[in-house]
């Protein structure tokens, strides 16, 4: 079973960027029919879509971060990355890698990393 | 954009009750549509995807049904370990989240 781990510095600073690695383990991140996601979680509150990137390097970026956000895959590491510029408290939050995998009707994450917090403060 | 809306936003039942939670989508998505349920400090988890369909390893207590817009999660009898959150999700869109809490 594929395992996904995260891993990047906890504490950021105001207006630097935020960088995240996720190493796959278990599967090939070159596989078609995945996604590789990132997903975050606001202290105490719900589920929020940063992006995520096709085997072929297509990528969906939330409008909402899209002018700060860069996703990107290295598949001689069997890793995919997140980064985030100019960061603000805001985006202080657990930030979760995951696999989406095409089913049927839609397209859903099946595997997730454990999460790992980012705090911005300065 | 997709909207999501969950409800109840609070769930208090007890161990052994039916458990109806709903998520209405905001123009129609089709069976484009999932469950997932997040226990806290764990990742969350699928639990039904193509709208009715169980994810692996998912016990038959849970299922999902769909009526145009409106989605159903039901848990048949809830055993200790089902009190959780549980979020809806279309694309890139997940719901507020409903949370179930022991009465």
């Amino acid at each position: 079973q594929v395992q996904l781990q995260e891993s990047g510095p906890g504490l950021v600073k105001p207006s630097q960027t935020l960088s995240l690695n996720c190493t796959v383990s278990g599967g090939s991140i070159s596989r078609t029919g995945y996604y590789w996601n990132w997903i975050r979680q606001h202290p105490g509150k719900g589920l929020e879509w940063i992006g995520y990137i096709y085997h072929s390097g297509t990528t969906y970026y939330n409008p909402s971060l899209k002018s700060r956000l860069t996703i990107s895959l290295d598949t001689s590491k069997n890793q995919f990355s997140l980064s985030l510029s100019s960061v603000t408290a805001a985006d202080t939050a657990v930030y979760y890698c995951a696999r989406g995998e095409n089913y049927l009707w839609g397209s859903y994450v099946d595997q997730w990393g454990q999460g790992t917090l980012v705090t911005v403060s300065s | 954009e997709i909207v999501l809306t969950q409800s109840p936003a609070t769930l208090s039942l007890s161990p052994g009750e039916r458990a109806t939670l709903s998520c209405r989508a905001s123009q129609s998505v089709g069976s484009y549509f999932a469950w997932y349920q997040q226990k806290p400090g764990q990742a969350p988890r699928l639990l039904i995807y193509d709208a009715s369909n169980r994810a692996t390893g998912i016990p038959a207590r849970f299922s999902g049904s769909r009526s145009g817009t409106d989605f159903t999660l039901t848990i048949s009898s809830l055993e200790p370990e089902d009190f959780a959150v549980y979020y809806c999700q279309q694309r890139n869109t997940f719901g507020q989240g409903t949370k179930l809490e022991i009465k």
